[in-house]
């Protein structure tokens, strides 16, 4: 079974750019995450889907960052315009529905604002 | 959900069991405790999660005390590739997410 697919793997940008990260889930999971993880806590969860609908988006700066999830398949993540703050390893995963907590993650993206 | 206190280091020899305990005390009838851990560089991967029997599967053994406030999970012959960040979470059933905190960073030492 393939695992969570993401990319690019490393971005470096400017303050004020915009950025995306691309995110495919294990085949079959109806509900998708993208966690932010700065170096040294834990992952934060940013917003979550179930199939092409957001569940949560509670803790999503949606000033800056916005997500969609076409299809209910794959998904991206944007950010617009970045910030320094926002240097951070941007982390997905999955889950099915039978097992909804038992999350699958991608190797996640590290972003560097400069 | 109820919140959870780890160290925020530990050691273990290689081929030692390693004891990764995790503190729960306001946790509530309905909570589940999972374990996930982090690699360096890799996402974090699920371990194993129980709501109040002991639960064992082929990565570790997780221990819930009766009174349900601590648990353990066990590596039982850890190795250098278990060298990692454990997350010990509590989520309760209606939750729709896991809140991780800041976990336990485990070296296994040759």
């Amino acid at each position: 079974e393939a695992g969570v697919a993401q990319s690019p793997r490393y971005k470096i940008i400017e303050k004020r750019q915009s950025v995306a990260f691309w995110c495919n889930p294990i085949s079959g999971h109806a509900t998708l995450y993208w966690y932010q993880q700065i170096l040294g806590q834990g992952p934060k969860l940013l917003i979550q889907f179930q199939n092409n609908g957001v569940v949560d988006d509670s803790q999503l700066p949606k000033d800056r960052f916005s997500a969609e999830r076409l299809k209910g398949v794959d998904s991206t993540l944007k950010i617009q315009p970045a910030k320094l703050e926002d240097s951070a390893v941007y982390l997905c995963a999955s889950s099915s529905t039978w097992t909804p907590y038992e999350q699958y993650f991608g190797p996640g993206t590290r972003l560097t604002v400069t | 959900d109820a919140k959870t206190t780890q160290p925020p280091s530990m050691d273990c020899a290689e081929g030692r069991a390693a004891n990764l305990p995790c503190n729960h005390s306001t946790i509530s009838g309905n909570e589940y405790v999972y374990w996930y851990r982090q690699i360096h560089s890799q996402g974090p991967q699920y371990i194993i999660h129980g709501l109040k029997n002991n639960e064992t599967n082929e990565m570790a053994s997780l221990i819930i005390t009766e009174d349900r406030k601590s648990s353990t999970l066990i590596l039982p012959h850890a190795t250098l590739r278990d060298t990692a960040v454990y997350y010990c979470i509590v989520r309760s059933g209606s939750a729709r997410q896991l809140t991780f905190g800041s976990g336990t960073q485990l070296t296994v030492l040759p």
